[in-house]
């Protein structure tokens, strides 16, 4: 069946930077578009980026363009978020989600926390 | 960037009724609209997409409807496992835009 399981998130200083990976099996990865959105505590949902199965179409949600980057590897079945320059606003629990290609997403990992602070 | 408002934030329902869920656009998103429920603790699953397709696998008792920007989302006779967060979604223009959330409570 369909697995996401995402890892790397952790505590981190403002300005910090971290690499979130979310590895994904049950399925042929390079099939799927991928995104990642990501909930704040005690808050709703944020959609935050979006990578094509191909790799080669990105989209970003405006509060974290030129500071985040999504990427995929699809040898390894893994999509990443490369996150720099880490304010206290960015802490949140961040899920990777699978998209058919419709733009939903439609399965969704248990998320990895992020928390930046001083 | 399209707003997507969501009505009410709380919404107090017993047993057995039905909860009526709304969602507005800041501007037309055609049909490029799903729903998901959270439940405390979980990540959110899709309950619904283009509106109101239903997801494999998601009960009748859920129904989406509506098109360009007011949505509705139905849940007739509502069990326990159905007190939850829904957010509904718009996927018809960059950024992918959520709704403020409604909590659905007994």
């Amino acid at each position: 069946q369909v697995r996401l399981v995402e890892s790397g998130g952790g505590l981190v200083k403002p300005g910090g930077s971290l690499r979130l990976s979310c590895s994904a099996s049950g399925f042929i990865f390079s099939d799927y578009s991928m995104h990642w959105i990501r909930q704040a505590p005690g808050k709703g949902l944020e959609w935050v980026a979006f990578i094509s199965g191909s790799g080669d179409a990105t989209y970003y949600v405006d509060s974290v363009k030129g500071r985040f980057s999504i990427s995929r590897d699809n040898a390894k079945n893994s999509v990443f978020l490369q996150m720099y320059n880490l304010r206290a606003d960015d802490t949140a629990v961040y899920y990777c989600a699978r998209d058919p290609n419709t733009g939903v997403a439609a399965h969704w990992g248990q998320g990895t926390l992020v928390t930046v602070s001083s | 960037e399209i707003v997507m408002t969501q009505s009410p934030v709380t919404l107090s329902v017993s047993p057995g009724e039905r909860a009526t869920l709304s969602c507005r656009a800041s501007q037309s998103v055609g049909s490029n609209l799903a729903w998901y429920q959270q439940i405390p603790g979980q990540a959110p699953r899709l309950l619904m997409y283009g509106a109101s397709t239903r997801l494999t696998g998601i009960p009748a008792k859920f129904s989406g409807s509506g098109s360009g920007t007011e949505f509705t989302l139905t849940i007739s006779s509502l069990q326990s496992e159905d007190f939850a967060v829904y957010y509904c979604q718009q996927y018809n223009g960059w950024p992918h835009t959520f709704g403020g959330g409604t909590k659905v409570e007994i």
